[in-house]
């Protein structure tokens, strides 16, 4: 079946625009799960979303960073204001269940460039 | 103190070689424990699960010591294929919702 897909794959914009990056999940999958990775580093964990419950915002670095789920589906992160440090790979990940226990699918992620 | 502790490496050896990576984690209540494979610009894929009694899948071998809150992670018989990134992750109690990933230890298989 399909796996999480994320678009685009590769985004570049200008220093202080606003991006929108999309995750679709693997259908049926509850848990939904925005990090970042930067360059040479390790998964910064950034949102949770899980069914009808508030989203575990925790990890978001600014309020510049937002994220939405809509349907319990699709997910939009979106990124204002953009900054040169805001430049990494955005993976998405799915997962069954929000226990731990359940392996978390991750989509190819996408590389967006501040400039 | 860094949550999830890993040595990045490289570790290069030759192929048919035993390689053994550890990972040490600060909060003694966690309670899931992963190794996570990343190749070069992929996502993480799951390797496999840690129990605390220890488990094997072929070539990989994952061990759990909570008295020393380390996770161990050896691969017997090398193939130039294992050349990846070996990401520790730990869930921890009370957080179901979050992993928390070391930042890797690479691994470079030659012939």
């Amino acid at each position: 079946g399909a796996g999480v897909s994320q678009s685009p794959s590769n985004k570049v914009t200008e220093k202080g625009k606003d991006v929108e990056l999309r995750c679709d999940p693997i259908s049926g999958h509850t848990a939904l799960y925005w990090y970042r990775q930067r360059l040479g580093q390790g998964l910064e964990f950034l949102i949770y979303f899980q069914g009808n419950s508030a989203p575990d915002k925790s990890g978001l670095p600014s309020d510049r960073f937002s994220a939405e789920r809509t349907g319990g589906s699709v997910s939009t992160l979106t990124i204002q204001r953009t900054q040169q440090e805001d430049s990494a790979v955005y993976l998405c990940a799915s997962s069954l269940s929000p226990s731990g226990s359940y392996e978390q699918y991750f989509g190819p992620g996408t590389r967006l460039t501040v400039t | 103190r860094k949550e999830v502790e890993q040595d990045p490496g490289p570790f290069n050896v030759p192929e048919g070689a035993t390689v053994a990576f550890n990972c040490t984690y600060s909060n003694s209540a966690s309670q899931s424990f992963f190794w996570y494979r990343q190749d070069c610009r992929k996502e993480p894929k799951l390797l496999m699960s840690v129990y605390s009694s220890g488990n094997e899948d072929g070539r990989f071998t994952a061990q759990l010591n909570r008295a020393s809150q380390y996770i161990s992670l050896l691969i017997r018989d090398s193939k130039l294929s294992d050349s990846a990134t070996y990401l520790c992750v730990v869930n921890n109690a009370g957080t179901a919702s979050k992993l928390t990933f070391g930042t890797g230890t690479r691994l470079q298989v030659t012939l």
